[in-house]
């Protein structure tokens, strides 16, 4: 079955706490990326990546960092969490042309205390 | 710079009634316009696109959107809602940039069907 998988779906920190989301995909997506949702903005991409090792700041990149060093995998690193990261998390995957669709993962819904 | 508008943020109607969401964009080029539900708990998922061609165009579920340039509008309907389709809904609009292609969300309604 065609997905994108995020792990952890909850995760409680605190303030300065390194953590990791993880997400995987196994359509062999070129296109992979970072959303973040929070009530009334709507989804606001982070980070996306075009390929492996090719990365790219999104809209709201601070305080994140990712990597892609294979195809299916794309991390998600907050070094030093803090509050104002506390948000539901999304990962998606599409293939390299420009009309593909989007597919989602289930979500992360992080608080950081 | 490309933006999507949903004026409202919360819809409620009753179960069998017809479903109107709105959604405003603003884009200089022919616009690529999606809509997406997200059910509680769960990830985003597509429910229909417009890139170009019949402005009225059908999606999963029963839903349906039509592309109006004159209004910069890309409404989604329905003519008969179900209990199951509580949930939150996103309109986004493709935007290219440095040879890249990303969905610019809005801000989301979230639909309460009352039985």
């Amino acid at each position: 079955e065609a997905q994108v998988t995020q792990n952890p779906r909850y995760l409680i920190t605190v303030t300065g706490k390194k953590l990791t989301v993880t997400c995987s995909q196994n359509m062999n997506h070129e296109y992979m990326s970072w959303y973040r949702q929070d009530p009334g903005l709507g989804l606001r991409q982070i980070y996306y990546s075009m390929n492996v090792e090719v990365t790219d700041k999104g809209d709201v990149p601070e305080g994140y960092k990712v990597s892609r060093k294979e195809k299916r995998n794309f991390p998600l690193i907050l070094e030093s969490p803090s509050p104002n990261q506390t948000s539901l998390y999304f990962c998606a995957s599409r293939g390299a042309a420009a009309n593909e669709k989007l597919f989602f993962g289930s979500g992360t819904q992080l608080s950081v205390l | 710079a490309q933006s999507v508008t949903q004026p409202d943020i919360h819809i409620t109607v009753s179960e069998g009634a017809s479903l109107e969401l709105r959604c405003n964009y603003s884009y200089g080029a022919t616009p690529y316009l999606f809509w997406y539900v997200q059910s509680p708990g769960q990830g985003l998922q597509l429910l229909l696109k417009y890139f170009s061609g019949d402005t009225l165009v059908q999606g999963i579920k029963g839903f349906e959107a039509e592309f109006k340039r004159s209004q910069s509008s890309f409404n989604l309907r329905k003519p008969s809602v179900h209990w199951s389709d509580a949930a939150e809904y996103f309109c986004a609009v493709k935007k290219s940039s440095g040879g890249y292609n990303k969905l610019i969300f809005g801000a989301g309604t979230r639909l309460a069907v009352h039985p």
